[in-house]
């Protein structure tokens, strides 16, 4: 089975700009959830999904907007971008309930 | 909101001595989980503990959960270069599927 993919895996944009991030879970996971990690830094929560739902949602702008298809997979949106959104983006899909979460490889996002 | 610290920030140890780090959570958890991310990766699921002073083992990794299920520890025996990494520790509240990473435990491994 493939892992959780992320597309894309590298992203250079300029500041206002916005960015649109992509996650397919694995097979059968119908949670998802985004973290923002900052170099040196442990990941931050910032969305999550289940079943098309929100279910959660960390302390971050309202420049920051998730959404969930019907396959589970999702999208990360990030208007009028800023220096300070330089981050690795992680998805991580899980079953619901309490079970450990599976990373994607992240996409690094680098802001000018 | 809840905060999970982790310390030592960093550890650098000789290949086969020991390694623990503690891992504090200001609110009382349903449940910790411990990651690992090797550097330029992403974090990988460790274990998770359930059980108010839990212990659970995977080879050379002693994982425990306190007794108040305010805190966590990872201890690893005997390391080798292949546990260069960031372990962090994630906690998550009753009612809360959110999950909060802790700040991280950076070891680098002196062969």
């Amino acid at each position: 089975d493939a892992g959780v993919t992320q597309s894309p895996t590298h992203l250079i944009k300029t500041r206002g700009q916005q960015v649109t991030l992509r996650c397919s879970p694995i097979s059968g996971h119908k949670s998802v959830s985004w973290y923002q990690q900052v170099l040196g830094q442990g990941p931050q929560f910032i969305f999550q999904y289940y079943e098309k739902e929100e279910r959660g949602r960390g302390n971050f702008p309202d420049r920051f907007s998730a959404r969930q298809f019907p396959n589970y997979s999702s999208e990360l949106n990030v208007n009028a971008l800023l220096l300070g959104d330089s981050a690795l983006y992680l998805c991580a899909s899980s079953l619901v309930g309490n079970y450990g979460y599976t990373f994607g490889s992240g996409t690094r996002l680098t802001v000018v | 909101g809840q905060q999970v610290m982790q310390i030592p920030q960093y550890q650098h140890v000789q290949e086969g001595e020991d390694f623990t780090t503690y891992c504090n959570s200001s609110t009382t958890l349903s449940n910790i989980q411990w990651y690992k991310q090797r550097p330029g990766g992403h974090p990988v699921f460790l274990i998770q503990l359930v059980k108010s002073g839990e212990v659970k083992k995977q080879k050379r990794l002693t994982f425990q959960f306190g007794e108040a299920k305010k805190n966590s520890s990872l201890h690893i025996t005997a390391t080798q270069t292949t546990d260069v990494g960031t372990y962090f520790c994630a906690g998550r509240n009753f009612g809360n599927e959110k999950l909060t990473f802790g700040t991280g435990t950076r070891l680098t491994i002196i062969p």
